[in-house]
């Protein structure tokens, strides 16, 4: 079975430092990776995706993330956060079977920035 | 842009109560998902469904059912509420093998 792990429930960063939240996957085969995004009272918002292909992924909002097959990783970076970035973030593994891709999630990571 | 709308954003009701969940989505998606929300544990797959009057069990299907009769509707249900389903619901939709999409959540508390 396909597991995710975020080591970080909380981390708190400086407006204008960099960013970097860690994930860490279990999962047999090839993974499908994703990076969404939750803020207060919201639903989640895809940031970026891993299918296949170049590992270094770029997202939406001036994220990326970076596929290391070698470490089961996908990290999640910023190199300038921004105080909209305080918001909680989750992981999470994708396989394939009869519907598709199906989602395991991560327990998420809350940011909180600094002035 | 794709909407995925949940009838409640906030609900309160009773243990023993039945409680009904509403989802819809506007872009003609074949997948739809049932997802509840706990601090810590990330979100946990409930129930999907593939299609009109397809669904399957997801990682923690016990206490719920599910209902598709209309390819833009997926409703939840609780069918007799207990204190340990106070949490967050999400639903999503999706094309087959393409990202999932959101709703806005709906938190509901069993008193």
């Amino acid at each position: 079975a396909q597991s995710v792990t975020q080591p970080d429930i909380h981390i708190t960063v400086s407006e204008g430092a960099s960013l970097e939240l860690r994930c860490n996957y279990s999962y047999g085969a090839t993974p499908y990776l994703f990076w969404y995004v939750q803020s207060p009272g919201q639903g989640l918002q895809l940031l970026l995706k891993y299918f296949s292909g170049d590992t270094l992924v770029q997202g939406i909002k001036g994220f990326e993330a970076e596929f290391k097959r070698s470490q089961s990783s996908f990290n999640l970076r910023k190199p300038s956060v921004h105080w909209s970035d305080a918001a909680e973030y989750f992981c999470a593994v994708g396989a394939l079977n009869n519907a598709g891709n199906m989602l395991t999630f991560g327990g998420g990571t809350r940011l909180m920035v600094k002035p | 842009d794709v909407k995925v709308t949940q009838s409640s954003r906030y609900l309160v009701k009773r243990t023993g109560e039945k409680v009904f969940l509403e989802c819809v989505q506007d872009m003609d998606h074949e997948n739809m998902f049932w997802y509840r929300q706990d601090p810590g544990l990330g979100l946990r797959l409930i129930y999907f469904s593939y299609d009109v009057k397809m669904k399957e069990k997801g990682d923690i299907p016990e206490g719920y059912s599910v209902s598709r009769e209309k390819k833009e509707r997926f409703s939840l249900i609780l069918e007799s509420a207990s204190t340990n389903q106070t949490s967050m619901y999400l639903c999503a939709s999706r094309f087959t093998g393409k990202p999932q999409h959101f709703g806005d959540g709906t938190r509901l508390s069993i008193l």
